[in-house]
């Protein structure tokens, strides 16, 4: 156990739908980063916050959205859902907001879309 | 954009030989680190290369970090089934940039 939780594990739904993943971070970590994990794409950094704030954006659609909440703990949002959205979403955390932080992942919620 | 490319993509060794993986960033970056994940499973992380020339050893891991700071390499001496998964490196483009960028990983598979 790595100390950072992603609820769901899996979820399959349509296409159109919209679907929240949500994440809480290890005790003591303010960072939250969010990556999507394809077959074919590799590990794509799509957003992170710290401290409630917006710190670094990557490639995130403008179907997706996410934030960090007062408690710290983080949800993505994926709306209109396409079967290409298809994907292991992990969460992970750190102590600061530098790249110098190392990264602790959850397991991931692997979402799947028919 | 940044970017960072890591070769092969897949490595089929037998156990015992050697392995390893390069990473490249096509601009300097501010440190590079090292993650495994399993199959299955989630990235782990392994290591952090900040300095120019820099060499770290983790028993039979070997990490450098190149002298520009545009690439980094993983060398694993005498591989075993336990070394089976995907090793990523993450460039970390510093400034107001502030971005952890992984790359596209090489997948290692070790035959007994």
């Amino acid at each position: 156990d790595s100390g950072v939780t992603q609820t769901p594990k899996h979820l399959i739904t349509a296409t159109g739908q919209r679907v929240t993943l949500r994440c809480s971070p290890r005790s003591g970590d303010l960072s939250v980063y969010w990556y999507q994990q394809s077959l074919d794409q590799g590990l794509q950094f799509l957003i992170q916050y710290y401290n409630g704030e917006e710190r670094a954006k990557g490639n995130i659609l403008e179907r997706f959205s996410a934030q960090q909440f007062p408690d710290l703990h983080s949800e993505l949002n994926l709306s209109s859902l396409e079967l290409g959205d298809s994907a292991l979403y992990f969460c992970a955390s750190s102590v600061g907001d530098t790249g110098a932080n190392v990264l602790t992942f959850g397991a991931g919620s692997r979402l799947t879309v028919l | 954009g940044q970017q960072v490319m890591q070769i092969p993509q897949y490595q089929h060794v037998q156990e015992g030989e050697d392995f390893t993986t390069y990473c490249n960033s096509s601009t300097t970056l501010s440190n590079i680190q090292w993650y495994k994940q399993r199959p299955g499973g989630h990235p782990v992380f392994l290591i952090q290369l900040v300095k120019s020339g820099e060499v770290k050893k983790q028993k039979r891991l070997t990490f450098q970090f190149g002298e520009a700071k545009k690439n980094s390499s993983l060398h694993i001496t005498a591989t075993q089934t336990t070394d089976v998964g995907t090793y990523f490196c993450a460039g970390h483009y510093g400034g107001a940039t502030n971005k952890l960028i992984f790359g596209t990983g090489t997948l290692l598979a070790v035959q007994p």
